[in-house]
């Protein structure tokens, strides 16, 4: 079955320190990979996408995430967080044929400390 | 400003009561669809449409129901709305299914 999984439910980093985010997904094929960013109360708003071509893929607000098909992973990085990258994450899966949708993980809800 | 809008923002209903949820996009886009977020759930499919006329299900389509009459609305309905249905609701739209959505600012409705 395909899905996404997000392992951590909430992170904590210091202002300024990196972050790293982790994705992985079970998928038949090569997916359409997405990272989006949920302010409270707010919508989704899309932060970065992969769909083939180099790995290293760089979003919006600094933000840069990897894919790495032998993990089957696409986890999102920031070198330098800043206290306004509070919110929750989601990464996404998409399909390579028409007619199904995104599929989301659960989120991570990272917390900036001062 | 070009983009997805849903209306109401907000909503209470009373337990047993319908309402129905307007999404609007004026991108032309194929592809519309209706998600509903819990909390430490993510977004779950409830329905979605690959163009005028057409709708299909989603992970979670029990107690709604969606028409799209035309290309740029997409209706979500709750004909008996339960507590369980309190959530907040966005929809999305797309060109094709590949290149990511574009969502709607939410509805968040409660039932009481």
């Amino acid at each position: 079955a395909q899905s996404v999984t997000q392992p951590d439910i909430h992170i904590t980093v210091s202002e300024g320190a990196s972050l790293e985010l982790r994705c992985n997904y079970s998928y038949g094929a090569t997916p359409y990979l997405f990272w989006y960013v949920q302010s409270p109360g707010q919508g989704l708003q899309l932060l970065l996408k992969y769909f083939s071509g180099d790995t290293l893929v760089q979003g919006i607000k600094g933000f840069e995430a990897e894919f790495k098909r032998s993990q089957s992973s696409f986890n999102l990085r920031k070198p330098s967080v800043h206290w306004s990258d509070a919110a929750e994450y989601f990464c996404a899966v998409g399909p390579n044929q028409a007619g199904t949708a995104l599929i989301f993980g659960k989120g991570t809800t990272l917390s900036v400390s001062s | 400003n070009a983009g997805v809008t849903q209306t109401p923002k907000f909503r209470v209903l009373k337990t047993g009561q319908s309402m129905t949820l307007l999404c609007a996009q004026d991108m032309n886009h194929e592809y519309m669809y209706w998600y509903r977020q819990d909390p430490g759930m993510g977004l779950r499919l409830i329905h979605y449409s690959v163009g005028e006329g057409t709708t299909a299900k989603g992970e979670v389509p029990d107690g709604y129901n969606v028409s799209r009459l035309k290309k740029q609305n997409f209706l979500l309905g709750l004909e008996s709305a339960a507590p369980s249905q309190t959530s907040v609701y966005f929809c999305a739209s797309s060109y094709l299914t590949g290149p990511g959505y574009t969502f709607g600012s939410g509805t968040r409705l409660t039932v009481v």
